[in-house]
């Protein structure tokens, strides 16, 4: 978890409602991964950025999910609006290439 | 397409027990392989992982994986179980992209 910042750690929100969970890498790396975390669908890979642009974001559910990584320190994901399917953990994770790849702890989103 | 299946959602073992957690994969080309562990209200932690060389490798808290590419298989052991290795298991493969997750299997380690 020491390479990865996550906040907020849990949020707990109305349907509706806007919902920004951020990221801050600590150390170096050239890749930054979203997952989300469900007990029905497991571990689900959402988007990916290279050197900060955008390279596969497949995986996101709906136009409803936004990602955006501004510079090498940061990186946003956004839920709007939010409903309550999209309560999951919402992990980032940091990778040097197509290799090992560190999370952070996790976002617990609760929509209700 | 690479993909990665962990046939055992659940794997029970006692105490002082060896315990085997099962991989396989699919992938073309030479593949990175890894194994990560989940312990509850934490992010997956990385274990170990094969990228060339022995076919046993050697990681975190006395786990080891033995890569058997006949079999495509990549499967996480350690000799003696204790109750703190108790958590979710996630094998990964990786070839040209990013890593593809397995579906975990939970490991119950009893005392």
């Amino acid at each position: 978890d020491a390479g990865v910042i996550q906040s907020p750690r849990h949020e707990v929100t109305e349907m509706g409602q806007e919902v920004t969970l951020r990221c801050k890498p600590i150390s170096g790396h050239d890749y930054l991964f979203w997952y989300r975390q469900t007990m029905m669908r497991g571990l689900e890979l959402l988007i990916y950025f290279n050197n900060n642009v955008p390279i596969d974001d497949s995986g996101m559910p709906e136009d409803r999910f936004s990602a955006k990584m501004p510079n090498a320190s940061f990186s946003t994901l956004k839920i709007q609006p939010s409903e309550p399917r999209d309560s999951a953990v919402y992990f980032c994770a940091i990778a040097g290439g197509s290799d090992t790849q560190y999370f952070g702890p996790g976002t617990r989103l609760t929509v209700l | 397409a690479q993909s990665v299946a962990q046939p055992e959602d659940q794997v029970n073992v006692a105490e002082g027990n060896p315990l085997t957690v099962k991989c396989t994969y699919s992938v073309s080309g030479n593949p990175y392989l890894f194994w990560y562990v989940q312990y509850p209200n934490r992010g997956l932690q990385f274990l170990l992982k094969y990228i060339t060389g022995d076919n046993l490798v050697k990681g975190s808290y006395g786990f080891e994986a033995e890569f058997n590419k006949s079999q495509t298989s990549f499967h996480l052991k350690k000799p003696s179980a204790l109750v703190s290795d108790s958590a979710l298991y996630f094998c990964a493969v990786s070839g040209n992209t990013p890593l593809v997750f397995g579906k975990g299997t939970r490991l119950s380690v009893i005392a």
